[in-house]
């Protein structure tokens, strides 16, 4: 089975773009979650999406904003890119919302910001 | 707030010793789960064990085991007969069961393992 991917890997880009991050949960994952990851503020939560629907959020500003389709692959869009927001971007997926689910994470995607 | 604080940035350990890495976390909840993450240099974290706050047994998986002590809030992680595998940065976190996959995370302990 395959696991979670992220693509891209890697993403260089300057103050003020937005860019865009996907996610690929496991087959059969419903459940896509993702996290940032940082230095100096360790790997803080951002969403949860279930079924299309963000389930959760964490304490993010609104430029932070994701989706999830119907094949429950999802995607973290954040606009008017900061250079605090070069960090690692996770996403772990899990079959359904309850708590004991185990968490799948991909192996992220490094957001340099210039 | 709900929190988890690990107190050993960093730690080393002989090849084939025994080392133990702490946590101890903050909720006011008492239905939750507690797991440890291992990420190493590739950044792909991955789940160790995961402890039901609800079980008095702790939780062993092979040469991991955790120490459970509910009333002090902790949450040990023992890593036995060390390996150079097992160098990497782990993760103490928490879910609560009214807030689904949502982990906290403790900051982290840096293991290094000697030969």
């Amino acid at each position: 089975k395959a696991g979670v991917t992220q693509t891209p890997r890697y993403l260089i880009k300057t103050r003020g773009q937005q860019v865009t991050l996907s996610c690929s949960p496991i087959s059969g994952h419903r459940s896509v979650s993702w996290y940032q990851q940082t230095p100096g503020q360790g790997l803080q939560f951002l969403f949860e999406y279930f079924s299309e629907t963000q389930r959760n959020k964490g304490n993010f500003p609104g430029r932070f904003s994701g989706r999830q389709f119907s094949n429950s692959r999802s995607e973290m869009n954040v606009s008017t890119l900061e250079l605090g927001d070069s960090a690692l971007y996770l996403c772990a997926s899990s079959w359904g919302l309850a708590a004991y689910n185990e968490q799948f994470f991909g192996p992220g995607t490094r957001l340099t910001v210039l | 707030a709900q929190t988890v604080t690990q107190s050993q940035p960093e730690m080393s350990v002989q090849e084939a010793e025994t080392v133990t890495l702490s946590c101890t976390y903050d909720t006011s909840e008492s239905d939750y789960y507690l797991f440890w993450y291992k990420q190493p240099p590739s950044r792909q974290m991955i789940l160790v064990i995961r402890q039901e706050a609800y079980k008095q047994q702790n939780a062993t998986e092979n040469r991991f085991s955790v120490n459970f002590q509910k009333a002090a809030k902790s949450f040990s992680l023992k890593i036995s007969d060390s390996q150079l595998g097992d160098a990497a940065m782990y993760f103490c976190a928490y879910t609560l069961e009214t807030s689904g996959s949502r982990l906290t995370f403790g900051e982290g302990t840096q293991l290094t393992v000697n030969p």
